[in-house]
């Protein structure tokens, strides 16, 4: 079965530069979260969007956007890049904001 | 806001035995969804067991069951005949039922209970 994809799946990135991670979600699956997991910490939830449209928000820094595409792919855009944002990216898909989300194998952002 | 709480950081198991994991957590919704989450060393989120809190059932898969007590707030995980490949990360995690603002809640995870299985 389709699994949800993200990439590249490592980023090594210096401080000030600028990153974009991809999703692609599960086929037919309208809604998309983003999640950031700092080493040795409990994922924390960034953003939501359902059919294309900012849903939820949670504690997404300002240097970070993302958005929703067409075909409902969705890119989580970081700027000014700090050390501290050195973590592992999720994306997870679910349909119709259903409870069951379902996650990517993450992207792993190292900022040197 | 909600919080959820997992008071064991590290729980250690002999393989073939029962363990349980415990997670408590705090909202003043009536409402809502609660999961364990498994990551292994590769830090996949794989989804163990979810429970709708409407329901009085308690939900099992395979030899995974949880003990919910919703008037206490509290969700524990037992694992039963714990194999080795049952080592990983455990998260609890809270998702609300509704939609604030119309959108999908993302969910709330614990700091998580690292299981060691000894074989």
């Amino acid at each position: 079965a389709a699994g949800v994809i993200q990439s590249p799946r490592h980023l090594i990135k210096e401080k000030r530069e600028t990153a974009t991670l991809k999703c692609y979600p599960i086929p037919r699956h309208d809604t998309v979260y983003w999640y950031q997991q700092g080493p040795g910490q409990d994922p924390q939830f960034l953003i939501s969007f359902y059919e294309k449209m900012q849903s939820d928000k949670g504690s997404i820094p300002d240097r970070f956007s993302a958005q929703q595409f067409s075909d409902y792919h969705s890119e989580l855009n970081m700027s000014s890049l700090e050390l501290g944002d050195s973590a592992l990216y999720f994306c997870a898909s679910s349909r119709d904001r259903g409870y069951e989300a379902f996650f990517g194998q993450g992207t792993r952002l190292t900022v040197v | 806001a909600q919080t959820v709480t997992q008071s064991q950081p590290e729980m250690s198991v002999q393989e073939a035995e029962t363990v349980t994991l415990s997670c408590t957590y705090d909202t003043s919704e009536s409402d809502y969804y609660l999961f364990w989450y498994k990551q292994p060393p590769s830090r996949q989120m794989i989804l163990v067991i979810r429970q709708e809190a409407y329901k009085q059932q308690n939900a099992t898969e395979n030899r995974f069951s949880v003990n919910f007590q919703k008037a206490a707030k509290s969700f524990s995980l037992k694992i039963s005949d714990s194999q080795l490949g049952d080592a990983a990360m455990y998260f609890c995690a809270y998702r609300t039922r509704g939609y604030s603002g119309g959108g999908a809640d993302g969910l709330t995870f614990g700091k998580g209970t690292h299981l060691i299985i000894q074989p």
